[in-house]
């Protein structure tokens, strides 16, 4: 049965600072791994998709790298923003089921 | 072009009624997927509907259940409330069951009492 765990559970950072995120997956035999950002009550936002195949994304300031073989993704945000406070989440699509297995997410907080 | 799109926003009901859920995945997808996100417990899998038919669900009691419709709209039904139902129901959409990117609606927000 496939795990995730993101480690830390909160952060918070000043504004500006570069930080990340961390995920980790206990079956390596995935199709994908997403990024998400979800504000408190809201749905979640798709921040970055990487294909089993691929090692890294980028988009803006974030940046997402994949190490299918050690079951490692991290997410880099560069040059942090109140904006960004939210929790970050990350999810694995495993299995011929096509199953999404989420991580708990990371809160962020980014103080001005 | 319009996201996904999940109604009613907020929903209260009493236990032991019944919860229809609805939503309208982006056009062109055909894969539609309930996720349940109850306070404390994380994201949990519900089930996977594509092309009409139901691929998968998660470790959920039968009375949650659900269609999705020959638009590939689809509903989640949730019969015989519980306390314990309340939660953020949140409704994704991909383009198949390719290994493809999956888009979040902004959930239904269940409150029984």
């Amino acid at each position: 049965k496939q795990e995730v765990t993101q480690i830390p559970a909160a952060l918070s950072v000043p504004e500006g600072e570069n930080l990340v995120l961390n995920c980790s997956f206990t079956d390596s035999a995935i199709y994908n791994l997403q990024w998400f950002r979800q504000d408190p009550g809201k749905g979640l936002t798709s921040l970055l998709l990487i294909q089993s195949s691929q090692r890294e994304q980028t988009s803006g300031r974030l940046n997402a790298s994949l190490d299918k073989s050690s079951g490692r993704s991290t997410l880099y945000i560069a040059a942090s923003q109140p904006g960004d406070s939210a929790t970050y989440l990350c999810a694995v699509l495993t299995g011929s089921a096509r199953q999404l297995t989420f991580g708990s997410g990371t809160q962020l907080t980014v103080l001005p | 072009e319009a996201g996904v799109t999940q109604s009613p926003t907020h929903l209260i009901k009493t236990r032991g009624q019944q919860a229809t859920l609805r939503c309208s995945p982006i056009s062109g997808h055909t894969s539609v997927y309930w996720y349940q996100q109850a306070l404390g417990l994380g994201l949990q899998f519900l089930l996977w509907y594509d092309e009409g038919e139901e691929r998968n669900r998660g470790n959920f009691p039968p009375r949650f259940s659900g269609r999705q419709f020959p638009n590939y709209s689809s509903e989640l039904n949730v019969n015989a409330l519980e306390l314990e139902d309340s939660a953020l129901y949140l409704c994704a959409s991909s383009l198949g069951q390719g290994n493809t990117e999956a888009f979040f609606g902004q959930g239904t927000r269940l409150t029984v009492v």
